[in-house]
């Protein structure tokens, strides 16, 4: 089954120290997402790639960064210049153009001790 | 540029009643306009979706919403619901793809809470 694969599902990392988040998607879809959720905030973007080797800043890329090698693949790797990276973290993904909406994968939990 | 409201954080409602989570957008220009549904610790499962044509539009699973575009608002409601459906809903709204090929990108509210109890 086609579908958005979020790795680990829960991450424990010590103030300081860069994490990578995974998301891989086999739906063949041109764009990708990065979205952070905080409680009472909704969601919130992170960055996103329309296409391989091209991405944007979203609302609040500030202390993290991305890549795009694949078309399946967009990591996240939420650096130590993040304030507060405790969070719930969804990747998603969607056609170009989004007109059929995002598909989201099940999200990374990270917390920062 | 767009935005979202939902001005309920939570919203308590009995088993078998009705229920209704209220969402108002503001964009200057058409939209199209989606509800998901989050289960506690999971990702976003899309729900409905209008994009053009009915402004009634309905789920497999009971829930309906309207786009009403004099009041801005893409209402979500239920006339029945379910201990299952306890979860959180967000309303989102994009601009559909302009004549470059580009379009905007989903802005979401801060979500409902919707808790079902017996």
């Amino acid at each position: 089954d086609g579908g958005i694969t979020q790795s680990p599902k829960y991450l424990f990392r010590k103030e300081g120290q860069n994490v990578t988040l995974s998301c891989e998607q086999n739906l063949n879809h041109d764009a990708m997402y990065w979205y952070r959720q905080d409680p009472g905030q909704g969601l919130r973007l992170i960055y996103y790639s329309q296409i391989v080797n091209d991405f944007q800043k979203g609302d609040i890329a500030e202390g993290y960064s991305v890549s795009r090698e694949k078309k399946e693949s967009f990591p996240l790797t939420v650096t130590s210049a993040q304030k507060n990276p405790t969070a719930f973290y969804l990747c998603a993904s969607s056609i170009y153009g989004g007109d059929y909406g995002y598909t989201f994968g099940s999200g990374t939990r990270l917390t920062v001790v | 540029a767009q935005s979202v409201t939902q001005l309920d954080s939570q919203v308590p409602v009995f088993e078998e009643a009705p229920v209704e989570l209220r969402c108002n957008y503001s964009s200057s220009v058409s939209v199209y306009l989606f509800w998901y549904v989050q289960y506690p610790n999971q990702g976003l499962q899309l729900l409905l979706k209008y994009l053009s044509g009915s402004t009634l539009v309905k789920s497999i699973n009971g829930f309906e919403a309207e786009f009403n575009k004099s009041q801005t608002s893409f209402h979500l409601r239920k006339p029945s619901v379910h201990i299952s459906d306890t979860a959180e809903y967000f309303c989102a709204v994009r601009n559909p793809r302009g004549n470059t090929g580009t379009a905007s990108k989903l802005t979401f509210g801060t979500g409902t809470r919707l808790q079902v109890t017996l």
